[in-house]
C-alpha cells in the first residue's frame, strides 16, 4: 500500500452520465495529481494541486473537472465523456509540488470505461 | 516538445539473467530522470531518482545511469528475479517541478 486509495477501481458509464472519480491521500503530502493512461499511448499528466490551488492544466478537455478541497482529497468529475476517454486514471501525491525532486506515490488508479 | 521513448516495449528473460532496459528523451535540458515500475492493479512505484548533475544511481540490484548530452539513460537489473515481473517506465521533469513527461515503458517478463 502506498498510502494513495482511489474509489471505485472500476467505472462503467455512458457518454450522458456524470461521475466522479475519488482520490485520497494519508501521507500528509501537499500536492496531488491526476494522469490518464491510455492504451498504447505514455502516462499522461492532467492536473496538479499544490496547497488546494490548481497549478497545471494540460490542455485538459472541460469534460472532466478537478476538485481539491483540501491537501487529502481529490476529484475528478466527469460529464459527457467520449469513448476515446476509456483509460486508467491514476492519482499521485508528494510532500510538494514545486521541488522537481519529490517522490510521486501513485494510487492503484480507476480503470474507466465510457460506453 | 520532450518526447520520451523505451526500448525494448516488451522484453522475457529466464530467471537469474542480468537485464538493461533502454530509456532516450529528445530534450537534453532535463531536471531529473526517474524510473518507475507498474504492477497490474497496484499503479506505480518509483525505483531511482537521478537528477541533472549525476551519473548514477544504485538501490540494491538495480543500477540507473543517465547520460544528459546523449539523451539516454538504462536502468540495469542484476541477477533477475520473477518478482521483478513488471513494466518499467521511465520519466523526466525539465525544471524544478513535479510534472513528469513518461515513456511509453517496457514490460519484463522474468522465466522461473
Amino acid at each position: 500500500e502506498t498510502g494513495v486509495t482511489q474509489t471505485p477501481r472500476h467505472l462503467v458509464m455512458g457518454m450522458t452520465n456524470k461521475k466522479s472519480l475519488k482520490c485520497e491521500q494519508h501521507l500528509g503530502h501537499n500536492a496531488m495529481y491526476w494522469y490518464k493512461q491510455s492504451a498504447k499511448k505514455p502516462l499522461e499528466l492532467m492536473f496538479v494541486y499544490n496547497f488546494k490551488e490548481q497549478t497545471e492544466n494540460n490542455s485538459v478537455p472541460s469534460r472532466f473537472s478537478p476538485e481539491c478541497p483540501n491537501s487529502s482529497h481529490l476529484f475528478l468529475h466527469l460529464h459527457t465523456l467520449q469513448p476515446e476517454d476509456s483509460a486508467l486514471y491514476l492519482c499521485a501525491s508528494s510532500l510538494i509540488g514545486t521541488s522537481g525532486t519529490d517522490t510521486q506515490y501513485f494510487g492503484p488508479g480507476t480503470r474507466l470505461t465510457v460506453l | 516538445k520532450q518526447e520520451v521513448t523505451q526500448i525494448p516495449a516488451a522484453l522475457s528473460v529466464p530467471e537469474g539473467e542480468n537485464l538493461v532496459l533502454n530509456c532516450s528523451f529528445t530534450d537534453s535540458a532535463i531536471y531529473n530522470l526517474q524510473w518507475f515500475r507498474q504492477d497490474p492493479g497496484k499503479g506505480l512505484t518509483s525505483l531511482l531518482l537521478i537528477q541533472s548533475s549525476q551519473r548514477e544511481q544504485t538501490s540494491g540490484r538495480l543500477n540507473a545511469s543517465l547520460d544528459k548530452s546523449s539523451g539516454r539513460s538504462t536502468l540495469y537489473i542484476a541477477a533477475s528475479q520473477p518478482g521483478d515481473s513488471a513494466t518499467y517506465l521511465c520519466a523526466v521533469t525539465r525544471s524544478a517541478t513535479n510534472k513528469l513527461i513518461f515513456g511509453t515503458g517496457t514490460l519484463l517478463a522474468v522465466q522461473p
